[in-house]
């Protein structure tokens, strides 16, 4: 059973479509990170998510932390090919002291030129 | 300093014999982590060092996997007597002691076969 679900799993996009995957979970987490993968690489972390209802903003890509800290999203707007990837959100267990993260599977998206 | 760095980065190895993994993490973080990741599946952590001190181990790592931080520095991950279905990719990551903010940098992952 993943902590995290993530959807959708798989996501095929043009050029300059906006879209938004998702991050959730039954449990409350103390911070939330969103990772992009590329295949072969290492997740490259985007943001850091710490307080429930916080908003931030990189370039075209929107993150949001739920209120009740239990949920994330990612928007992206005019989505370009260079966004192409593995979209991993990892969260740390409240309850936990240690900071092991918490992955989902992951959003596989794709942006057709 | 460029990131956390992990050699080698591609290894293919027979079932049965043993392989270990370096990890090199970002200077002065504290805390350093082993994840595996396989084919369509997100991370799964693996173990946990605080300094030289493993804090915390998965379930995951059998009595066939060892961690070492000696001197807490640089980590090593052996596995003895591989099996197939270790083939996996090995991430380690490291992370400064932030409370409440456990910002985790990756590295570039060592993609292991076992044949």
């Amino acid at each position: 059973t993943q902590l995290l679900e993530q959807s959708p799993q798989f996501l095929s996009i043009q050029e300059g479509e906006n879209l938004t995957v998702y991050c959730n979970s039954s449990s409350v987490f103390s911070s939330l990170q969103w990772y992009r993968q590329e295949p072969g690489e290492g997740p490259v972390l985007l943001v850091t998510v710490v307080t429930g209802g916080e908003v931030k903003k990189l370039k075209r890509l929107t993150f949001q932390f739920g209120d009740a800290r239990k949920d994330s999203s990612l928007h992206i707007t005019a989505a370009q090919p260079g966004d192409t990837g593995l979209y991993l959100c990892a969260g740390t267990d409240r309850g936990s002291t240690l900071g092991r993260l918490y992955f989902g599977r992951g959003t596989q998206l794709t942006v057709w030129p | 300093d460029t990131g956390v760095s992990q050699d080698p980065r591609h290894k293919i190895t027979k079932r049965g014999q043993n392989v270990t993994f370096r990890c090199d993490p970002i200077s002065e973080h504290n805390r350093l982590y082993w994840y595996r990741q396989t084919l369509g599946q997100g991370p799964e952590f693996l173990t946990y060092f605080q300094n030289e001190a493993q804090l915390e181990k998965s379930r995951l790592l059998s009595d066939r996997f060892s961690a070492e931080r000696p001197k807490g520095s640089f980590s090593t991950l052996e596995i003895q007597r591989t099996e197939q279905g270790d083939s996996a990719m090995y991430l380690c990551a490291s992370s400064p002691r932030v409370v409440y903010q456990e910002t985790q940098y990756f590295g570039p992952g060592t993609r292991l076969l076992v044949l």
